[in-house]
């Protein structure tokens, strides 16, 4: 069965604090993505990985990084958390695009609140 | 990033009745997929449609992936309480996954 694992399912950290959000995949997926999902904004794209120690920027990178040193591990890094940064935390993997049929799996999400 | 336009936003339904919900785009995808996001989770694929034109049904659920490419919609019959739910699509082109906003149904006993 299909698994995507994010480590910590609720934190609550305090402004300037430096938090990691962890995620495995068991799927030997290429592709990892991080996404934040916010009411009324839906999923935005942070960071993706295509390969070990690969990252592409999405559309919301400002004050996130993203560390990928094994294929099936890939983390998100808030360097100094702020306020504006709580949100629901999606981690998500799949094959290579040029492969046929693709499909994107989601982890359980993380819910990140900054004091 | 882009986003899908999916239709109606929020559905209020007497269980048992029918419900249909679609995402539309401007652009042609290779994959069109379906998910329920339940509250305080994160999204479960209920749908992968990969051929234009594709009919897949998984239960009371039944999608189509449009002729067009373009667009795809969810049925599900005869609603149940545990239908209650956020339903979005996805579409994928090459390594990247653009998805609707979100359909969020309630289901009246």
């Amino acid at each position: 069965d299909v698994k995507v694992t994010q480590s910590s399912r609720y934190l609550v950290k305090r402004t300037g604090e430096k938090v990691f959000l962890e995620c495995v995949q068991d799927m030997d997926h290429e592709n990892m993505f991080w996404y934040r999902q916010d009411p009324g904004l839906g999923l935005r794209l942070i960071y993706f990985s295509y390969d070990v120690k690969m990252k592409e920027k999405g559309d919301i990178p400002e004050g996130y990084s993203v560390s990928r040193e094994k294929k099936e591990r890939f983390s998100l890094i808030l360097e100094s958390a702020s306020t504006n940064q709580t949100s629901m935390y999606l981690c998500a993997s799949s094959f290579p695009g040029w492969s046929s049929g693709n499909t994107i799996y989601f982890g359980e999400g993380s819910w990140l609140t900054v004091v | 990033g882009q986003q899908l336009n999916q239709s109606p936003q929020s559905m209020f339904i007497q269980e048992g009745e029918d419900v249909s919900m679609n995402c539309t785009s401007s652009s042609i995808f290779n994959t069109w997929l379906w998910y329920k996001q339940d509250p305080g989770e994160g999204p479960v694929l209920l749908i992968a449609l990969y051929k234009a034109g594709e009919l897949t049904s998984n239960g009371r659920l039944t999608a189509q992936f449009g002729i067009t490419r373009k667009d795809s919609f969810l049925n599900i019959s005869a609603s149940i309480p545990s239908d209650v739910g956020i339903y979005f699509c996805a579409a994928n082109t090459g390594n990247q996954f653009y998805f609707g906003t979100g359909t969020s149904l309630t289901v009246i006993p």
